[in-house]
């Protein structure tokens, strides 16, 4: 079946723009998470959604980040007024009732 | 705070030899452990988690609580092994992960 897909694979956009990074999880899993792999580094947890539950934020580094779902379908991670440091990699993964996390192909952004 | 320590970004053993990955974890807790693996141009996909105590493709990794550890191990590297290895830590009562920085292995003909 279809993986997690994540949109676009590749972002370039200018400083002080918004970026909108797109999530489409497994069918049916509930969890759905953001993470940050900045170069060289590991991943940072962003933000986490579980079900109808009020997301767990405490990943997101600043105000010009949010993120948004809807029900347990698409996610969409926005960053607005970018930053040349918002330069990375941002994954997405889905889980179902398990501990095991499906990762998407990632989304390279690069602010210049 | 919660931190998961993988002191090496880069492994490199020939082809035949012992690999161990190491990961550290500080955590006051009951942690649940997990490997995760990258191979070149693949997603990042879960290897072994430590609950399960299983051996998958021919790792291990046993959790030591006294030393706060989780590495992995196999005792034959293959060059297939070539990949990026992350260890996360998921603390009790959350779903939230927190991975280490990533050990790369490089396996030598």
């Amino acid at each position: 079946g279809a993986g997690v897909s994540q949109s676009p694979s590749n972002k370039v956009t200018e400083k002080g723009k918004d970026v909108e990074l797109r999530c489409d999880p497994i069918s049916g899993h509930t969890a759905l998470y953001w993470y940050r792999q900045r170069l060289g580094q590991g991943l940072e947890f962003l933000i986490y959604f579980q079900g109808n539950s009020a997301p767990d934020k405490s990943g997101l580094p600043s105000d010009r980040f949010s993120a948004e779902r809807t029900g347990e379908s698409v996610s969409t991670l926005t960053i607005q007024r970018t930053q040349q440091e918002d330069s990375a990699v941002y994954l997405c993964a889905s889980r179902a009732n398990t501990d095991t996390q499906y990762f998407g192909p990632g989304t390279r952004l690069t602010v210049l | 705070a919660q931190r998961v320590t993988q002191p090496e970004k880069l492994l490199s053993v020939f082809k035949g030899a012992p690999v161990e990955l190491k990961c550290n974890y500080s955590y006051s807790g009951s942690p649940e452990l997990f490997w995760y693996v990258q191979y070149s141009r693949q997603r990042l996909q879960l290897l072994l988690r430590h609950i399960s105590r299983e051996s998958i493709k021919g790792f291990t990794a046993d959790l030591n609580k006294g030393e706060t550890s989780f590495h992995l191990k196999k005792p034959f590297a293959q060059e297939e092994d070539s990949a990026m290895y992350y260890c996360a830590l998921r603390t009790s009562g959350t779903y939230k992960y927190i991975f280490g920085t990533g050990t790369r292995l490089k396996v030598l003909a």
